[in-house]
Order: C-alpha cells, then sequence, then structure tokens
C-alpha cells in the first residue's frame, strides 16, 4: 500500500510555479522520497527524489520538511506539456524497496 | 536511442489465447520490472528480477511467467488470457534493486475480447 497522501487533482498556471504537496507522516529514517510523472498514454517518468536535504534539477525542486513528514515537489515554470499525473512514492533507497505508486495528483497546467 | 522498449505496442486477443510481450533495456541496469495498469489507471508491480533471478512475485496468477534471459531483457509470457487481464503493461528498470531512478517503457496495451 501507498504510504503517501496527495491532493486528488490540482490546477496551474501556464508560466507559474506548480506546487503539489505529499504528506507521508508515517516514513522511516531509511526511506527516500519519490516523485514520478505519467504523462497521459506514455509511461512513468522519473523526476527527482530525495532523503533529508532538499534538491534541484533541471526539471523540478523537492523541499523536504526537517521532520521528513511532508514534502512538495515544484515545476517552478509549469508548461502545457507539464499537465500529467504526479506520483509521489516512499521508499528504501537499497536493495529493499521498490516503487509502489498511488493515486497521484492529476496536475492539470492551463493556458 | 530508446533506452527500454517494449513490444509489442498494442496486442488485441481472444480469451484463451496465449501470447508474449517483449521488453528489452539498453541502459547496463541489473533489475527488471513489469507493472500493470489497470482501467482505473492504478499501476501496479507484478515482477522483479535482478540479474536474471526473480526477486519479487506479487499475488499475480501463475499463467503469467516472466523470462529472463539475460539481464537485458525480461519478457513477459501469459498464458489462458482473460478478460481480466486487459490493461496496459509496462516494462522498466533501475541500477539496483529497487534503487531509485526506473526508467520505464511506453507499455503495451493489452485487450482480450
Amino acid at each position: 500500500d501507498a504510504k503517501t497522501t496527495q491532493p486528488t487533482s490540482m490546477d496551474c498556471a501556464e508560466g507559474r510555479a506548480a506546487n503539489l504537496p505529499c504528506n507521508h507522516s508515517t516514513i522511516s529514517g531509511n526511506e527516500y522520497v519519490y516523485w514520478y510523472r505519467q504523462i497521459h498514454s506514455q509511461g512513468p517518468q522519473y523526476i527527482i527524489h530525495g532523503l533529508k536535504n532538499n534538491e534541484t534539477n533541471e526539471m523540478a525542486s523537492l523541499i523536504i520538511t526537517e521532520d521528513r513528514k511532508s514534502s512538495t515537489l515544484i515545476l517552478p515554470h509549469a508548461t502545457l506539456r507539464d499537465t500529467a499525473v504526479y506520483y509521489c512514492i516512499v521508499t528504501e533507497g537499497g536493495s529493499q524497496g521498490n516503487l509502489i505508486f498511488g493515486k497521484g495528483t492529476k496536475l492539470s497546467v492551463k493556458p | 536511442d530508446t533506452a527500454v522498449s517494449q513490444t509489442p505496442k498494442y496486442l488485441v486477443t481472444q480469451m484463451g489465447n496465449d501470447k508474449s510481450i517483449k521488453c528489452e533495456q539498453n541502459l547496463g541496469h541489473d533489475t527488471m520490472y513489469w507493472y500493470k495498469q489497470d482501467s482505473k489507471k492504478f499501476l501496479k508491480i507484478m515482477f522483479s528480477y535482478n540479474n536474471k533471478e526473480l526477486i519479487i512475485n506479487e499475488t499475480v496468477p501463475n499463467r503469467f511467467s516472466p523470462k529472463s534471459p539475460d539481464k537485458a531483457h525480461l519478457n513477459l509470457h501469459i498464458n489462458s488470457l482473460e478478460l481480466g487481464d486487459s490493461a496496459v503493461y509496462f516494462c522498466a528498470s533501475s541500477r539496483g534493486q529497487g534503487a531509485g531512478g526506473y526508467t520505464f517503457g511506453s507499455g503495451t496495451r493489452l485487450t482480450v475480447v
């Protein structure tokens, strides 16, 4: 079962930042937070992951609270092509973990 | 170059038939997976193979049999297809077992009629 809670859907205006929240209050010390997205009719795409520190890459930023019980994925300048279902997944980063997908957040970027 | 490729992309077949879906990755990853996405869009892991060895076998009917001839390939064979097998099947790979940064294929839409 998924260990995360995400809003079912969100809207964002094109060009604005999209902030997608995720609650993972039962996360344990060796578990990472991963974000994937699935654009319609495509396979899921890895976005970013982190353990404790905030992370940034060319796609997005990941902000993890100090207690690690929640996180926010930030798409700094959303485009129409960012419309997708975004999945927040908590899993062990080592040999025991595997990706278990929840329901995700359907992000709609509008002109 | 396609990193994880699945064939066929679409597969329509009758109940009771046996079919296979092929998956190949050219990323040099050690672990490969099969996921099933049903009509409600839930993605569920079916199998995980690490260096050609079965690691995870979730509650999947034994009509489904994965086969890994080498660590770059993980094929899915399905016997006696049923209507409920209709779904999109995704292959994926990762550098290590359970490690992040999974790369997914584009999926195979299986329709059983």
